[in-house]
């Protein structure tokens, strides 16, 4: 089983300021995604990254994947109380279509 | 397009009890998932299925749990007996055959087992 480390795992910041979550493993990823999950909810799709060094821009949101294809990050520009909740990035190994989740980084945005 | 659908959305037990849960995926979606989310934790899949077929249930505790696909679309997980650490919210994902576009999730049902 492949092992996705994320950190922090918990932030609790002010609106408007800035925030960056990590995503580690030991091994080369195929792709890698990252997904949001509010309370009572599955995980949403946010982005997906396939190309080493791959910065991807959502509004606020920047990711950005590892020159090596082992790591990744999320950041979030002058962050809102709409961007709080769990943030997991998942990996994909190339192998069968599944994804591997890391533990996720709870984001609380406080106004 | 339609979500994937999951009920109950709770469900409450007693330990050593059975409980059932429901998924139907998107129309189309060829992969479904299983996954296992216990609080504080990230998903942990449980069981792949690409159309009626079992890809992957390497992580099923298999004493316990059991789960088909019916016709490759409709599928069902069942637990019995259930134990206290069962306790978690069941994901239901499914996905166009490869991962790029990612998983759509299902609202999850939640277990507790008590």
């Amino acid at each position: 089983t492949q092992l996705l480390e994320q950190s922090p795992q918990f932030l609790s910041i002010q609106e408007g300021e800035n925030l960056t979550v990590y995503c580690n493993s030991s091994s080369v990823f195929s792709s890698l995604q990252w997904y949001r999950q509010e309370p009572g909810e599955g995980p949403v799709l946010l982005v997906t990254v396939v190309t080493g060094g791959e910065v991807k821009k959502l509004k606020r949101l920047t990711f950005q994947f590892g020159d090596a294809r082992k790591d990744s990050s999320l950041h979030i520009t002058a962050a809102q109380p709409g961007d709080t909740g769990l943030y997991l990035c998942a990996g994909d190994f190339g192998t069968d279509y599944k994804l591997s989740f890391g533990a996720g980084t709870t984001v609380t945005v406080r106004a | 397009e339609a979500g994937v659908a999951q009920s109950p959305r709770y469900k409450i037990i007693e330990k050593r009890q059975s409980v059932a849960f429901w998924c139907n995926p998107i129309s189309g979606h060829a992969t479904l998932y299983w996954y296992q989310q216990i609080l504080g934790q990230g998903p942990k899949l449980l069981i792949q299925f690409q159309n009626n077929g079992v890809v992957d249930d390497s992580q099923l505790p298999k004493d316990r749990f059991s789960a088909e696909r019916l016709k490759g679309v409709d599928s069902t997980l069942k637990i019995q007996p259930a134990k206290l650490e069962d306790s978690a919210v069941y994901l239901c994902a499914s996905s166009l055959e490869g991962v790029y576009y990612g998983y759509t999730f299902g609202s999850g049902t939640r277990l507790t087992v008590v």
